[in-house]
């Protein structure tokens, strides 16, 4: 199973466009990328997933290079609200998910 | 529709004692997950139910934790007997489809302290 890396944390303000970039670069042919948001005391939740080049919905944007070595998870305009943990996962041939150690997310007023 | 939950929210034993955490997932998914995450560590896969029968316990960390799902609908965890170590939070989680990165729907955890 591919292994993911991503910063432990990261800081904005509101408003902001904020980045989180994950590496992995033992990606396989058949693996998704996937992102989970958690809130303190909440289980993780889905925001975004997808194969190559961009995806985008109500809540992110998710770009793929071609090469798929690494992935970056991007939230517009960030709010309060948006504090949280955030992982990014890979895999593709089991149900299981795999979670790093994920990028704790602040953001300030 | 209502998500996954978990019951209890909280539970504080004593080493040696039992415990049993149930969790009922959305309904009409067939797939549930547990996971757990320990003290200072990362969220850990324990095992995946398909409808009543287990597909995949790998992530069991010993003989002491018996998980079951009896009827397909909800499931319990047990731990007997619980051990300092044992101290966590038990994430449950539940998905209609059974394809490999499937959106998986958590609950919101047990957390088990163990004394």
């Amino acid at each position: 199973l591919a292994k993911t890396t991503q910063p432990i944390s990261m800081d904005s303000y509101e408003g902001q466009e904020v980045n989180i970039t994950c590496s992995h670069n033992n990606i396989a042919t058949n693996d998704y990328i996937t992102w989970y948001q958690q809130f303190p005391s909440q289980g993780p939740r889905f925001i975004i997933q997808g194969y190559k080049t961009k995806v985008t919905n109500e809540v992110a944007s998710l770009f793929i290079p071609a090469d798929r070595k690494s992935s970056t998870l991007s939230l517009p305009r960030v709010s309060l609200s948006d504090t949280a943990v955030y992982y990014c996962l890979v895999g593709g041939d089991t149900d299981k998910l795999i979670f790093g150690t994920g990028t704790r997310l602040q953001v300030f007023p | 529709e209502a998500g996954v939950t978990q019951f209890p929210s909280h539970s504080v034993i004593e080493k040696g004692q039992t415990v049993t955490l149930r969790c009922d997932p959305i309904s009409g998914h067939d797939n549930l997950y547990w996971y757990r995450r320990v003290m200072g560590k990362e969220i850990k896969f324990l095992l995946h139910f398909v409808k009543e029968s287990k597909q995949d316990e790998s992530g069991m960390p010993n003989n002491r934790f018996l998980a079951e799902r009896t009827g397909g609908t909800y499931s319990t965890l047990k731990v007997q007997p619980a051990e300092l170590e044992d101290s966590g939070v038990y994430f449950c989680a539940s998905s209609q489809e059974r394809l490999a990165g499937d959106e998986q729907f958590f609950g919101p955890g047990t957390r088990l302290t163990v004394l």
